[in-house]
Formats: structure tokens, sequence, C-alpha cells
């Protein structure tokens, strides 16, 4: 089963930011946060990982709370082609990697 | 970099047949994933390898299934016979070493008629 938890769906207007949510509040010691998106059936595509400091790439930033237990990833400003599914995930170097079912994120006009 | 290459991106075939689905991981990359999709499961671990052995096959759905990885830059996913069951999107990915991410390749459309 997938140790981490995220909203089903969520909807952002186009130009602002998305922030996508997720708990990890099993997360161990040694395990990262990683997120991934899917845009229809294309394979996942990698977004940003980190294990404790706030991580920012040209894809987007995220944020780790300080206890670990959760972390937002944000897109500074949405367009409709980041309308996609959003997977959070935590796992050790050593550890398989196993999805959940992820936030499918709408972008509106 | 070409990244994970998957073949073929498209499989029909019938119920019982042999069904060989192919990937080739990033260069240098020393762990390779198999996955599956579908609307009811989601994406679902099958197996994964590190170094070119088997790890954890646990998600392997039954007998029919198999995969290997004969060296660093191949691995197939066998399922024989095929069942309609089986209609999925099967997925590759693989990881270079500590805790690089997952890098997945583009898919293989299985439908078993």
């Amino acid at each position: 089963d997938a140790k981490t938890t995220q909203p089903p769906s969520m909807d952002c207007a186009e130009g602002r930011a998305a922030n996508l949510p997720c708990n990890h509040s099993t997360i161990s010691g040694n395990e990262y946060v990683y997120w991934y998106r899917q845009i229809h059936s294309q394979g996942p595509q990698y977004i940003i990982h980190g294990l404790k400091n706030n991580e920012t790439n040209e894809m987007a930033s995220l944020i780790i709370t300080e206890d670990r237990k959760s972390s937002t990833l944000i897109l500074p400003h949405a367009t409709l082609r980041d309308t996609a599914v959003y997977y959070c995930i935590s796992s050790g170097d050593t550890d398989k990697l196993i999805f959940g079912t992820g936030t499918r994120l709408q972008v509106f006009p | 970099d070409a990244g994970v290459i998957q073949s073929p991106r498209h499989e029909v075939t019938e119920m019982g047949q042999e069904v060989t689905l192919r990937c080739k991981p990033i260069s240098g990359h020393n762990s390779l994933f198999w996955y599956r999709q579908t609307m009811m499961r989601g994406l679902e671990l099958l197996i994964y390898f590190n170094n070119n052995v088997p790890i954890d096959d646990s998600g392997m759905p039954e007998d029919r299934f198999s995969a290997k990885m004969p060296n660093a830059s191949f691995s197939t996913l066998k399922i024989q016979p095929s069942e309609p069951r089986d209609s999925a999107v099967y997925f590759c990915a693989s990881r270079g070493q500590g805790n690089s991410p997952l890098h997945f390749g583009n898919g293989t459309r299985l439908t078993v008629t």
C-alpha cells in the first residue's frame, strides 16, 4: 500500500499557483519525498524530490514541513498543460516505489 | 539521453497467446521496475531488479507472468498464456544509485481479446 495520502482532485485557475498537499505521517528518517505527474496515458514524469529542505527547480517548488509528515508541491503559475494526475511518494534508496491514487489537478481558463 | 525505451508501443493479441514486452533502461541506471496501470487498480508495481537481480516480485499477479533482466541494458516481461484481464498499459522505469528518481518509459498498451 502507498504510504502517502492525497486529495483525489483539485482545481486551479490558469496563471494562479497550484498548491498540492501530501500527507506522509509515517515517513522514516532516510526516506525522500518524490513528486511525479502523469498526463493522459503517458509514463509518469518526475517533477522534484527532497529529504527535509525545501527544493525548487524549473518545474516546481517542494515545501516539506519541519516534522516531515507532510509536504506541498507548488506550481507557481499553472497552465492548461499542467492538467494531470500528480503523485506523491515517500521512499528510501533501496525501497520499491509504490504509487497511490494521486491528485487529479484540473487547470481551467 | 534517449530515456527509457519500451517496445512495442501497442500490442493486440488473442487470449492464450504469449506476449513479450521489452525495456531498455537508461544507461548507467542500476535499478529497473515494471509497473502495470489500469483504470480499476491504478499504477501497480509488478517487479523490480537491482543490478540485474530480481529483488521483489510480490506484485506479479500469477505464474503466467515472468520477468528477466539478462544484462544491464535489457529486460523483458512475459505473459504466457495471456488473458483478457491482462489488458493494461505496462510501464518500465529505471533509476540510478541512491535516491535518484525513477524515469519512466512511454509504456506498452496491451490488449488481449
